[in-house]
């Protein structure tokens, strides 16, 4: 069964401290996977695409990687304003096309 | 550039009752999809609609149904309602299928609460 799983649920960080969101997922005929963004009573931001393993893109504070099993989203010196919930989504090709999402992680940065 | 819109933002309806949202997408965007985002399932892929026609649909029953228009704008349908129907509906819009790598934009969703 295509699932996508992303850890841990929830991860509060003081300012500045340096961590890592994983998103890992089983899918057969993967064609991208997506990271985004969700602030509270808002829609999800779209942060980056990764289609094969080894690719890595960068935006300010934000790293996303990705391997054959998962990927990681690595946020460096946070800030405040990058609390917000992290949501990842895997492309599947599986008896039709279909974005499978993740359940998020929750992320609180403390000043 | 304006953004994804969709309206109503909130909705209260009754068992039973049925309802329709409705989404502009980005000028220019050709593609729009429908997810149903709850606490317990998450955001769940329920269609895609590119020129007019229906392209991908997820695991949702016969009773939740869309369409898109001519300029893009689309509609989804929602009939019967039961109270697990209750969650925030966002649309999303993308140049060509979501399926061939495009960058999903998301509208800031419509919140129905099912009594």
């Amino acid at each position: 069964e295509d699932q996508v799983t992303q850890s841990p649920e929830a991860l509060r960080l003081q300012e500045g401290e340096s961590s890592s969101l994983n998103c890992s997922y089983t899918v057969s005929g993967l064609r991208g996977l997506f990271w985004y963004r969700q602030d509270p009573g808002k829609g999800p931001e779209f942060l980056f695409t990764l289609y094969s393993a080894g690719e890595e893109k960068e935006k300010e504070r934000l790293k996303a990687t990705l391997t054959k099993k998962e990927s990681f989203l690595h946020i460096t010196a946070p800030k405040p304003e990058d609390s917000a919930t992290y949501l990842c989504a895997v492309q599947a090709n599986t008896g039709g096309f279909k974005t499978i999402f993740g359940a998020g992680t929750r992320l609180f940065v403390k000043a | 550039k304006a953004g994804v819109t969709q309206t109503p933002r909130y909705l209260i309806k009754t068992r039973g009752q049925q309802v329709t949202l409705s989404c502009s997408p980005i000028s220019g965007h050709r593609s729009v999809s429908w997810y149903q985002q709850t606490p317990g399932q998450g955001l769940q892929f329920l269609f895609e609609y590119f020129s007019e026609t229906q392209r991908n649909k997820g695991n949702f029953p016969g009773r939740f149904s869309g369409r898109q228009f001519s300029n893009s704008r689309s509609e989804m349908n929602v009939s019967t309602l039961e109270l697990g129907d209750s969650a925030l509906y966002l649309c999303a819009s993308s140049l060509g299928l979501a399926a061939s790598y495009n960058e999903q934009f998301f509208g800031p969703g419509t919140r129905l609460t099912v009594l």
